[in-house]
C-alpha cells in the first residue's frame, strides 16, 4: 500500500464549478498535511497545510481533514481554467520529509 | 516568498560528467536540507536528507556514492550527479527547515527546481 495515494485523473469541471480532490494517507501517526498546484515544468507551489481535524478556508480553497479515516481534500470553489494543474497531496513525517501522493490532475474546462 | 534558491535552474551535461546543483536558504540558518527528484509525470521522491556538519541519510534505492551531498553551511546544500548518465536526466527539487521558526514550515516551501538535461 502506497504511503499517500491520490486518484491520477484527470479531473475535469466546468469553470465556476467545485473541484474536489481527494488524498488517503496510511501512517495513523501523521500531523501535517499539504497540498500543493504544479504546472507543467514548473515546481510545486504549496496551496495550503492543515493539521487539525474539519476544515480549513483559505480564498477559494478549503482544505478538509478526517484523521479517523485517514483522508485529507482540497475543495477549490469557482473553478477557473488557470486552475488547470496537477495538485499534489503530501504528508509531512516526523523527520520532517514530506511524502508525496501521485497527484490528480485538474482540467477546468472554460 | 521564497524561503530557498537553486542554482542553476536548468542544466545540460554529457554523459559522463558530473553536475552540481546548489540550494541556499534565504533567510535563515538550515541543519535540515532535503533533496527531491521528480521524472516526468511523476511525483516527487525525497531523494536524500542533508545534515549541516554531518553525512546526509539517503532514501532506499538512492546511490550515495552518485548523489554526492555537501552541507557544509547552514545556509548551503550542494547536491552532486557524478557520471550522470541520460536516466539521471529529471526535475532536482529541494526545501530547507527552519529548526528556530519550526511553525513557518519552511520545509514544505520548495525552491525553482533544476532541471537536469543528460545528452
Amino acid at each position: 500500500q502506497k504511503e499517500v495515494e491520490q486518484n491520477s485523473g484527470p479531473l475535469s469541471v466546468p469553470e465556476g464549478a467545485i473541484a474536489s480532490l481527494n488524498c488517503t494517507y496510511s501512517d495513523r501517526g501523521s500531523q501535517s498535511f499539504f497540498w500543493y498546484r504544479q504546472y507543467s515544468g514548473k515546481s510545486p507551489e504549496l496551496i495550503m497545510f492543515i493539521y487539525s481535524n474539519g476544515d480549513k478556508e483559505d480564498g477559494r480553497f478549503t482544505a478538509q481533514l478526517n484523521k479517523a479515516s485517514q483522508y485529507v481534500s482540497l475543495l477549490i470553489r469557482d473553478s477557473q481554467p488557470s486552475d488547470s494543474a496537477t495538485y499534489l497531496c503530501a504528508v509531512k513525517m516526523s523527520s520532517y520529509k514530506l511524502i508525496f501522493g501521485s497527484g490528480t490532475r485538474l482540467l477546468v474546462r472554460p | 516568498g521564497a524561503v530557498v534558491s537553486q542554482h542553476p535552474s536548468r542544466v545540460i551535461c554529457k554523459s559522463g560528467t558530473s553536475v552540481k546543483i546548489e540550494c541556499r536558504s534565504l533567510d535563515f540558518q538550515a541543519t535540515t536540507m532535503f533533496w527531491y527528484r521528480q521524472f516526468p509525470k511523476q511525483s516527487l521522491m525525497l531523494m536524500a536528507t542533508s545534515n549541516e556538519g554531518s553525512k546526509a541519510t539517503y532514501e532506499q534505492g538512492v546511490e550515495k556514492d552518485k548523489f554526492l551531498i555537501n552541507h557544509a553551511s547552514l545556509t548551503l546544500s550542494t547536491l552532486t550527479v557524478t557520471s550522470a548518465h541520460p536516466e539521471d536526466s529529471s526535475f532536482y527539487i529541494c526545501s530547507a527547515r527552519d529548526e528556530v521558526y519550526s511553525s513557518r514550515n519552511t520545509e514544505a516551501f520548495f525552491g525553482q527546481g533544476t532541471r537536469l538535461t543528460v545528452v
